[in-house]
């Protein structure tokens, strides 16, 4: 299957600062990347949704001016979580979908983010 | 919101057959997944299903969905030690806005020898 890197794998930063996590999607092209969160012992939820070239479309909920997303290329996408706190310690999962009528998205490895 | 609800755990022998069930709520859903997270790794994407099938075989998975009901369910034939992990159920709607996945809370599957 199509291979979805992140970079980095887990960060742990102080509180106030800014945290950017990449997302390239390595052997296709990716017209359209989700960002999720997955809290301990709970369910990916979807942040946004991030289509090349536009810009994104965010969850109910979601600060967009907190949680900035950028997807400059059809095999990058990033995510910069600004002034992060301590409450953004998360699991943050892309996922990358070939063209708008694929069925299926491939799963980055997730990026552990601890804010102390 | 549409909500996507699975058991938290199932406990199965080694050898026998592993029954994950899934419970889905809106009825646009256009495709159903199953996703396979092992410990400290990513969601490898297991089988997904359109939502105008009732069944897909693949090798030890069967998927099964019943619409009527919005219930599906992952079938591991000889389940083994290395199908320990949490499985996800995620259910795609009919588009408009923002299509990314709606998933469930995981089923940790734990194998007894």
């Amino acid at each position: 299957g199509a291979v979805v890197s992140q970079h980095p794998s887990r960060v742990i930063c102080k509180s106030g600062t800014s945290v950017k996590i990449e997302c390239r999607s390595l052997d296709f092209q990716a017209t359209t990347m989700f960002w999720y969160r997955q809290f301990p012992k709970q369910s990916l939820m979807l942040m946004a949704t991030s289509n090349e070239g536009s810009k994104a479309t965010y969850e109910q909920g979601v600060e967009k001016d907190k949680f900035l997303i950028n997807h400059a290329s059809l095999t990058l996408s990033t995510l910069t979580v600004t002034s992060a706190h301590p409450e953004d310690s998360s699991f943050y999962i892309c996922s990358a979908r070939v063209g708008t009528g694929s069925e299926t998205q491939y799963f980055g490895p997730g990026t552990r983010l601890l804010v102390l | 919101g549409e909500d996507v609800e699975q058991s938290l755990f199932l406990s199965v022998r080694e050898g026998d057959s592993s029954v994950i069930n899934c419970t889905y709520t809106d009825s646009s859903s256009t495709y159903l997944y199953w996703y396979k997270q092992e410990p400290g790794a990513g969601l490898q994407l297991l089988t997904y299903i359109f939502s105008n099938m009732d069944m897909k075989q693949d090798q030890r998975l069967t998927v099964l969905l019943n619409k009527k009901d919005k219930h599906l369910s992952l079938r591991i034939a000889d389940t083994q030690t290395g199908d320990s992990a949490i499985y996800f159920c995620a259910e795609r709607g009919s588009g408009g806005g923002a299509d990314g996945l709606t998933f469930g809370k995981g089923t940790h599957l734990i194998i007894q020898p």
